[in-house]
């Protein structure tokens, strides 16, 4: 069965510092992976998406994810924390063979220190 | 740029009444999604259709609800007889292909309190 864990369900960085979200999953099958950010009071968006292909994937707003099979992680970043990313950023899992749900992790909600 | 939309926003009823949430999915999507989210806890998955019937659902999907696509825009969830625990925030979503072809779009939520 597959399973999304996100370490951390509050974190807090300051304003212009790193933004790291941590996402492991666990697979039987190579899975596809992704990251939804979620602002106050609205749905689901897509930050970013791995498939097939390059391990790391660049998406909206300066985030990127890599992707790392030996370590079953799938980690959001972003250079400099802005305020505007303040929200709850949840990663996700895909079978590739067959079913036809994603799985969410619990969520990490950031804030942004000025 | 299309987008999913959902009515209600927000839905207030009694215990034991029906509720049908409403769904318009991505009009060349052919997969739809129920998922819901209890406040503060994970997006948890609900039912997945596809080709007018039911590709998969979850063990929250007991009998107390159906889905149906009444016509060729709507998707519409029904719970029969709500509960207490059925307060959630419910997310249409489709997608053009299925999930392992890409992503799926997600409405801005039906929020249900049952009283």
């Amino acid at each position: 069965a597959q399973s999304v864990t996100q370490l951390g369900s509050h974190v807090s960085v300051s304003e212009g510092a790193l933004v790291l979200l941590r996402c492991n999953y666990s697979s039987s099958v190579p899975p596809y992976l992704f990251w939804y950010v979620q602002y106050p009071n609205q749905g689901l968006q897509l930050l970013l998406k791995y498939t097939t292909g390059a391990t790391l994937v660049k998406g909206i707003n300066g985030f990127e994810a890599e992707f790392k099979k030996s370590e079953t992680s799938f980690h959001l970043t972003k250079p400099s924390a802005h305020m505007s990313d303040a929200a709850e950023y949840f990663c996700a899992v895909s079978s590739t063979s067959g079913t036809y749900k994603y799985i969410f992790g619990t969520g990490t909600r950031l804030k942004v220190l000025a | 740029e299309p987008e999913v939309t959902q009515t209600p926003s927000h839905q207030v009823t009694q215990m034991g009444q029906e509720v049908i949430l409403r769904c318009v999915p991505i009009s060349n999507h052919l997969y739809f999604y129920w998922y819901r989210q209890i406040l503060g806890q994970k997006v948890e998955f609900l039912v997945s259709f596809y080709n007018n019937e039911i590709s998969e659902k979850s063990e929250i999907f007991d009998d107390q609800f159906s889905v149906e696509r009444p016509d060729g825009s709507n998707f519409t969830l029904k719970i029969r007889s709500t509960k207490l625990e059925d307060s959630a925030m419910y997310f249409c979503a489709s997608s053009r292909g299925g999930p392992n072809t890409g992503e799926l779009f997600f409405g801005e939520g039906s929020r249900l309190t049952v009283l």
